[in-house]
């Protein structure tokens, strides 16, 4: 069973319209992370949290938003999707306690805004 | 501004031989590299990590050289396998920066046979 699962896996829509794209955990850790990847830039930062009640901004927060409903769900939210938001999007995990613990990361939500 | 950057898009390799992937940085405040692999449809899975205290972490065919001095990092892969082929990427971090991690573009890896 996997550790760290994103629904939708794939997702189709249209601008204007509002997306929520889910993480689901079952490894324990406190920390959270939303990445997306767009080809030729690698993965950057949207959003963290440390906890339900610690959400941090990444460095590519706008246009998004996040909720984080208990420790293992972290949602993503595109509240009015436009094209250049089509990307891959990752969620990952952390265990806090160390500097030197990797994060984990899903399997990706592929999103085409059209 | 790309922080990490891994200048070879792709790479082919032969089964058997040496793969070397290479990672160039521009924050001298980075402090903690990692290399994470990535197969087509997975998430990243991590690999292996070096702190900027050492210059050397070894792990099974896996090797991370870090020069400080010329901000640059190599992952060394011997031998290499056909299962090794999928795009890597270079990430580092600051510590104390609640480990967020600045990636590279990654490179994509083909272990021929």
């Amino acid at each position: 069973d996997a550790d760290v699962t994103q629904t939708p896996r794939n997702r189709i829509t249209k601008t204007g319209k509002r997306i929520m794209l889910e993480c689901s955990q079952t490894k324990g850790h406190d920390r959270m992370y939303w990445y997306r990847q767009d080809p030729g830039l690698g993965l950057r930062l949207i959003y963290y949290s440390f906890d339900v009640k610690d959400i941090n901004k990444g460095e590519i927060s706008d246009g998004y938003s996040v909720s984080r409903q208990a420790q293992a769900k972290f949602s993503l939210s595109l509240e009015s999707a436009i094209p250049n938001q089509t990307a891959l999007y990752f969620c990952a995990t952390r265990a806090s306690g160390g500097e030197y613990n990797e994060q984990f990361f899903g399997p990706g939500t592929r999103l085409t805004v059209l | 501004d790309q922080q990490v950057k891994q200048n070879s898009p792709s790479l082919s390799v032969q089964e058997g031989r040496i793969s070397i992937l290479n990672c160039d940085y521009t924050n001298s405040m980075f402090d903690y590299f990692l290399w994470y692999k990535k197969y087509p449809a997975e998430g990243p899975t991590f690999l292996i990590s070096i702190s900027s205290i050492k210059d050397k972490n070894e792990d099974g065919r896996f090797t991370v050289f870090l020069n400080k001095s010329a901000k640059h990092l190599s992952l060394h892969i011997v031998p290499s396998q056909p299962g090794d082929s999928a795009v890597y990427f270079c990430a580092a971090s600051v510590t104390g920066t609640a480990s967020k991690l600045t990636f590279g573009t990654g490179t994509r890896l083909q272990v021929t046979l």
